[in-house]
């Protein structure tokens, strides 16, 4: 375990449904990040909060909205995703932008 | 652009020696760090490196060169739980620091 905790692990949802992905971590980190995984693609970054205020939002479709509502908390809220969205979406947390990230586990979703 | 260059796949025998590069293209270069990556697992940090040289830690290493674009981690005495995804990423810094990740290197190691 890294300190960082993402639920759920895994996520099958429907393109017309409106689902949230959760992640947190106690370890007294100001940056958090959004990062999507998906096979044979590099790691992408989606989104950065730092200080609770977002500061990267790279170029990802609406369809996807970041929440912060505190430093130890970020939510990845889903709706109606396409199954190319299917990926592991990864969070990760540091101590600011320029310090070493950890990883949470990843949400594995599904997108059907 | 910025881009991130490391082989797809490597197999290795359980107590050798393997070498995993990564070159990069990318501007604003403000360090550059290796993850290992279990299947279903987080992605774990093993090394960071900002200057030319190399950093080793225990049974791992890592070398860059700036001038060069280029790293690599090197792995010695090879065990089986080394068996993963090995991650290059860059961060660089334009106005703010952004994180580019490398498609990862994934490591055999065979018996």
């Amino acid at each position: 375990e890294t300190g960082v905790t993402q639920t759920p692990r895994h996520l099958v949802m429907g393109m017309t449904n409106k689902k949230s992905l959760k992640c947190e971590q106690h370890l007294g980190h100001n940056a958090m990040y959004w990062y999507k995984q998906s096979a044979k693609k590099p790691l992408e970054l989606m989104f950065v909060y730092s200080l609770e205020e977002r500061v990267e939002n790279n170029s990802v479709p609406s369809r996807f909205s970041p929440e912060c509502p505190n430093s130890s908390h970020l939510f990845l809220h889903l709706h109606t995703l396409q199954p190319e969205d299917s990926a592991l979406y990864l969070c990760a947390s540091s101590q600011d932008l320029t310090t070493v990230s950890l990883f949470g586990s990843g949400t594995r979703l599904t997108v059907v | 652009g910025q881009n991130i260059d490391q082989p797809t796949e490597m197999t290795a025998t359980e107590g050798a020696i393997v070498q995993i590069n990564c070159t990069y293209q990318t501007s604003g270069f403000n360090g550059l760090f290796w993850y290992q990556q279990h299947a279903g697992e987080a992605p774990t940090f093993l090394s960071y490196n900002v200057l030319d040289g190399l950093e080793e830690k225990g049974r791992f290493s890592s070398f860059l060169s700036r001038s060069k674009g280029y790293s690599y981690l090197l792995l010695k005495e090879l065990q089986m739980k080394d068996s993963a995804s090995y991650l290059c990423a860059v961060r660089v810094f334009s106005g703010t620091y952004k994180y580019i990740f490398g498609t990862g290197t994934r490591l055999k190691v065979l018996a």
